[in-house]
C-alpha cells in the first residue's frame, strides 16, 4: 500500500540549532517528493521538491532535503533554526504515473525554544 | 498572480445546516483540488477538477458533499446537513498542466459545526 510516514509528531529545538525532520514513503517506484510548511491557521507553502537528478535539493528559507532511494526517505534539514521556523511540516508524495494523487504525511510540529 | 483565494476563512454553523465554500484558483491553472484537514493530520484528498470536469472523487466525499467548477475557473464545495464530524479545515489547491505536480494552496476555510 502507498503510504507516507513522518515518525516524529512533535520536535523541539533551540534557536540556532540544526534540524532534521524525517519522512519515509512506501511506493512501487520513486515518486515525486515534496515538503510543505503550514503556519497556524494558514494554508500550505511549498519548501522544496524532488523529482529527479541531484538527490540533495535546496529550497526556500534555507531548507534542504536529501532523497535516499535505498532508505525510501526524504528528510528535511536546516543547519540553523530561526524562531520563525516554528510551524507544522508536511512531507508529501505523488506517483509519477498519476501526479494528481498527492498524499501527505501526518505532519511534524516544530517548536523553537529561544 | 494573486495566489489561491478561499472564502469564507471561517464558518461556524449548527448541525444540520448547509454550508458552501468558494475557491478562486490561480488564473492560469486548469487543475483544482479540494482537501480536508483535521486537527493533527495531514491534508486528505477529496476531489479534483480539470477545467470544469470533476475527474476524481475520494470515498471521503459522502453524498452530502458536492463540488462544482461550472466555468473552469472558481469552484464551490457544498456540505449539506452538516455533522459535527465535518468540522475541519477545507483546503483548495491548484496547478497548471504538466510540471511535477506541485500544488499551490489557499489559506483554507475552517468549518466548525456545533
Amino acid at each position: 500500500a502507498q503510504s507516507v510516514t513522518q515518525p516524529d509528531i512533535h520536535i523541539t529545538v533551540s534557536e540556532g540549532a540544526s534540524l532534521e525532520l524525517r519522512c519515509n514513503y512506501s511506493y512501487g517506484a520513486t515518486p515525486y517528493l515534496f515538503w510543505y510548511v503550514q503556519s497556524p491557521g494558514q494554508g500550505l507553502q511549498l519548501l522544496l521538491k524532488y523529482f529527479s537528478g541531484d538527490t540533495l535539493v535546496q529550497g526556500i528559507k534555507g531548507f534542504e532535503a536529501e532523497f535516499k532511494r535505498s532508505q525510501s526517505s526524504f528528510n528535511l534539514r536546516k543547519p540553523s533554526v530561526h524562531w520563525s521556523d516554528a510551524a507544522e511540516y508536511f512531507c508529501a508524495v505523488a506517483p509519477l504515473y498519476n501526479n494528481n494523487d498527492m498524499r501527505f504525511g501526518a505532519g511534524t510540529r516544530l517548536t523553537v525554544k529561544p | 498572480d494573486t495566489g489561491v483565494s478561499q472564502n469564507p476563512r471561517h464558518k461556524i454553523t449548527k448541525r444540520g445546516q448547509n454550508v458552501t465554500f468558494r475557491c478562486d484558483p490561480i488564473s492560469e491553472h486548469n487543475r483544482l483540488y479540494w482537501y480536508r484537514q483535521t486537527l493533527g493530520q495531514g491534508p486528505e484528498f477529496l476531489t479534483y477538477f480539470q477545467n470544469e470536469a470533476q475527474l476524481e472523487k475520494s470515498r471521503l466525499l459522502s453524498d452530502r458533499f458536492s463540488a462544482e467548477r461550472p466555468k473552469g475557473s472558481f469552484s464551490t464545495l457544498e456540505i449539506q446537513r452538516t455533522e459535527q464530524g465535518d468540522s475541519a479545515m477545507y483546503l483548495c489547491a491548484s496547478r497548471g498542466t504538466g510540471g511535477t505536480g506541485e500544488l499551490f494552496f489557499g489559506e483554507g476555510s475552517r468549518l466548525t459545526v456545533l
